[in-house]
This record gives C-alpha cells, structure tokens and sequence, in this order.
C-alpha cells in the first residue's frame, strides 16, 4: 500500500534551536519526494524536492536528506525562527500522472 | 518553480448561493489539476482530480453536483460550490502538476481560498 508517514504530528522548539523532521515512505516506484512549508491560512510552498539520485539538498536553513533504500527522508531546520512556525508535508507521487500522496505533515511551533 | 493562481483568496456568501473559486497555472500548461479541502488542523484531503478536456474525476464521499469543477483549458480550472451551507465553510486549495524531465512528476499548490458560508 502507497503510504507517506510523518513523525513527529507536532514539535515544540525555542528559537534558535535546531530540528529534525521525518518522513518514511512505501510508495512505488519512487520519482521524487517533495518538502512544503504550509502557513496558516495559505496554500503550501515547496521547500524543496529530492530525486531518487540525491540524498541531501540544502535550501538556505532547510536541509532534506533522502535514503531510498530504507525509504525515508528528514528535513533538518537550522536556527530556527518565529517565521518557521508552520506545518511541513512531505509529498510523493504515484506513478503516472495523477496521483500523489501526502503525509499528514509535522505541526512546527517555535517559541521565542 | 512553476506559479499556479488561486483566486478568490477569501470570500463570504449567503446560505444557498453558489461560489466559483478560480486555479490558474500562470507560465505553464497543466493537463492535470487537484481540489483540495483543508479542515482547521487537519491536512489536506483531496476532493477531485480535475483533467483538461474531461469530466473529473471525484473522491469517495464527495458530491459532484455539489462541487462543480470545471477544466476548460490547459491553464485554468474552476471549482463551483452550489447552494452553499455553513457546513461548506472551508479552506480550498488547488494544485497543478507537471512532469519534469529525469526529476519525475511535481506538484505546485495555489495559495488557498477561504470560503465562509454565513
């Protein structure tokens, strides 16, 4: 069964601490998993994609690794900000062109 | 990365009145687009697939006369909530997707649309 599980549902941190997302994946075949960044109120914005080939990618304070042996991927945020604050999904799409599966996403608070 | 549209952003409507919500994929052509619903606190739960030149394709429980959807082009698809209730207050988000070249198939999310139903 295609699956995206996120660990954890949600996180309390300080600001200027570090964190560390999960994100275990059974779909298959796999393309390319995806990080957003979903403030409230708003659409997500992706943070950044990991091909079957890459297994780390740094996008300013985000870094998301990728095995995809043990199909899992985590998205590191360091010094965190108050701007972190925000729900982060992590996304994989099915085969073809029409479907893709979502984790239920990490709930990020990050207190001053 | 690919830009897609939302419009309205917010939007209030009477009991019983019907409310399109637009998704425009700004600099490329989407075959495919999604309709999302998002409860507070919960994650997105899809509603439809939309696919241009055909009828849609709707989750289990989700009313198609209800929540029309329409796919006229490649870059436009709309969402018509009919006869609209307060139990319909939500946020509605679309999304594109496009198929990279060796990086497999992507997705783009517009920026959501609030509907109150007073």
């Amino acid at each position: 069964k295609n699956q995206v599980e996120q660990s954890p549902q949600s996180l309390i941190i300080l600001e200027g601490k570090n964190c560390t997302l999960q994100c275990n994946y059974t779909v298959s075949p796999f393309s390319n998993l995806r990080w957003y960044k979903q403030d409230t109120g708003r659409g997500p914005v992706s943070l950044t994609i990991m091909t079957f080939s890459e297994n780390t990618k740094s996008n300013g304070r985000y870094t998301a690794t990728l095995d995809a042996d043990t199909k899992q991927s985590s998205l590191h945020i360091t010094a965190s900000q108050l701007s972190d604050s925000a729900s982060y999904i992590c996304v994989v799409p099915g085969a073809g062109f029409n479907k893709f599966y979502f984790g239920s996403g990490t709930k990020l608070n990050v207190k001053p | 990365g690919a830009v897609v549209s939302q419009h309205p952003s917010r939007v209030i409507c009477k009991s019983g009145t019907s409310v399109k919500i637009e998704c425009r994929s700004l600099d490329f052509q989407a075959t495919t687009m999604f309709w999302y619903r998002q409860f507070p606190k919960q994650s997105l739960m899809l509603m439809a697939t939309s696919n241009e030149g055909s009828k849609a394709t709707y989750e289990q429980g989700v009313e198609k006369d209800k929540f029309l959807i329409n796919h006229a082009s490649l870059t436009l698809s709309t969402l018509t909530v009919t006869s609209a209730h307060p139990e319909d207050s939500s946020f509605y988000i679309c999304s594109a997707s496009v198929r990279r070249s060796g990086a497999g198939t992507e997705a783009f999310f517009g920026q959501g649309t609030r509907l109150t139903v007073v």
